[in-house]
């Protein structure tokens, strides 16, 4: 079966760092994905993970482990218009991707 | 077009009606890609187009729904005789090519459909 599993809410403070995490069961793994989608609004790309490691973007780390089935966004210096849903999803196919629902992230002042 | 279109926006109808949801895709991509999100829940895949034909209609969840695409560009999905448990909303996507490597999708803003 599929299953990829996200926290549901975060809450976090603005300037501070907060990292999301995503895990992950399917069968067929071609790559991540991370997307942000702010209420009411469509999933815009943030990040992409085939292999192993690290990659930086700006205020946006993603990090992919596949022997873990594990992935996290790191998010650093917060901003208020950072607050989204946080979407992580697993390429299964060539075209298919499997979502998690998503993960409402909360910045307070 | 600059972006994904989709229409409409908004769209309210009443139990058993038939509705037909548009989406444009970014010129020159050639895949493209219905979803359903419901309040609270992951992007649930429908369908998939590679050009105009449907690879993969596994997603559909039931024969009331169904797409086309005509000239590798717009596709239209339509769902017949609507239930309440069709409101959601129904996000089209689309990628350069689909078949291999990152082809990141790109989303449109979405209709949101209520069922009354």
């Amino acid at each position: 079966g599929q299953n990829i599993d996200q926290p549901t809410e975060m809450t976090a403070t603005e300037g501070a760092i907060v990292q999301i995490n995503c895990t992950y069961q399917t069968s067929g793994f071609n790559g991540l994905f991370w997307y942000q989608q702010h209420a009411g609004e469509a999933p815009t790309f943030l990040s992409y993970n085939v292999l192993d490691g690290l990659e930086e973007k700006g205020r946006f780390s993603s990090f992919l482990s596949r022997s873990k089935g594990y992935s996290y966004l790191l998010l650093k210096e917060l901003q208020m218009k950072d607050s989204a849903s946080y979407l992580c999803a697993v390429r299964k196919s060539n075209y298919q991707l499997i979502w998690g629902a998503g993960t409402k992230l909360i910045i307070k002042p | 077009g600059a972006g994904v279109s989709q229409s409409p926006s908004n769209k309210v109808t009443e139990k058993g009606k038939d509705v037909e949801l548009r989406c444009d895709p970014i010129s020159g991509h050639t895949a493209l890609y219905w979803y359903r999100q419901s309040l609270g829940q992951g992007l649930e895949f429908l369908i998939y187009f590679q050009g105009n034909s449907a690879p993969d209609k596994s997603g559909l969840p039931s024969d009331r729904f169904s797409a086309e695409r005509t000239g590798g560009s717009v596709s239209t999905l339509t769902i017949q005789r609507t239930q309440q448990e069709d409101s959601a909303v129904y996000l089209c996507a689309s990628s350069f090519h689909g078949t291999s490597g990152q082809e990141t999708q790109y989303f449109g803003p979405g209709t949101r459909l209520l069922v009354l």
